[in-house]
């Protein structure tokens, strides 16, 4: 089942912050994070994994609470280069990796100078 | 290196012909995955490779089959496929399956016309 991520899009100024968010269904195991410029391949930002940890890359750290079956980005300070569409994947057991492992839809993120 | 090399970069066929996409990986990775994605929208996961064996199929038609001749190697071979089959297909990889940071190739972009 595709986890709902939000805002669909978002434009900011160089500088400015922004919060994209990914909610399940169901429970998660693991949330994971990656973004895609146009025309590129996904890079990975991150996982968390079922715990409730934070993680943090540079100016990019994300939040994960299984309660909720929720979990957040936050990009600090953008920059031009954060520019691409983020999408969240929820996977929902360790050992059936791949059974439930799900893109949501997207955020499509367009940092201005 | 970490880097995850598909080929070719592009490929156009007809729907009578056969050919195959091909992806190879030096990292070592014991789980390789093959992505279909569409223009805006997230790649959607078709198969698992772990440790060579066939892990996950996700109810993929029979007109892609997937080979793993080794743990470096996996191939797609496409026969008589259809214009909806058009995408981007991406490969990616990951140390294991399940809940570890997968990479991904730049992908082939495939025209079935």
């Amino acid at each position: 089942q595709q986890p709902v991520q939000s805002p669909q899009a978002v434009i900011l100024r160089e500088g400015e912050d922004a919060v994209i968010n990914c909610s399940s269904s169901k429970a998660l195991y693991s949330v994971h994070w990656y973004r895609q410029k146009h025309g590129e391949a996904p890079v990975f930002l991150m996982i968390l994994l079922k715990g409730g940890e934070q993680k943090g890359h540079e100016k990019i750290s994300a939040s994960f609470n299984e309660k909720k079956q929720q979990s957040s980005l936050y990009l600090t300070a953008s920059q031009l280069s954060y520019s691409g569409t983020y999408f969240c994947g929820t996977d929902h057991g360790l050992y059936n990796y791949g059974q439930n492992f799900v893109f949501g839809p997207g955020t499509r993120l367009s940092v201005l100078p | 290196d970490t880097e995850v090399t598909q080929t070719p970069k592009h490929l156009v066929m007809g729907m009578t012909n056969k050919k195959s996409l091909k992806c190879e990986q030096h990292m070592g990775h014991r789980a390789m995955y093959w992505y279909k994605q569409k223009a805006k929208k997230p790649p959607e996961l078709m198969f698992v490779y772990s440790y060579e064996k066939l892990s996950i199929n996700e109810s993929v038609p029979s007109r892609f089959s997937p080979e793993c001749p080794n743990s470096s190697l996996l191939n797609l071979h496409l026969h008589a496929l259809q214009p909806e089959d058009s995408a981007l297909y991406l490969c990616a990889s990951s140390r294991q399956q399940g809940g570890t940071e997968a990479f991904f190739g730049q992908g082939t972009r495939l025209t079935v016309v």
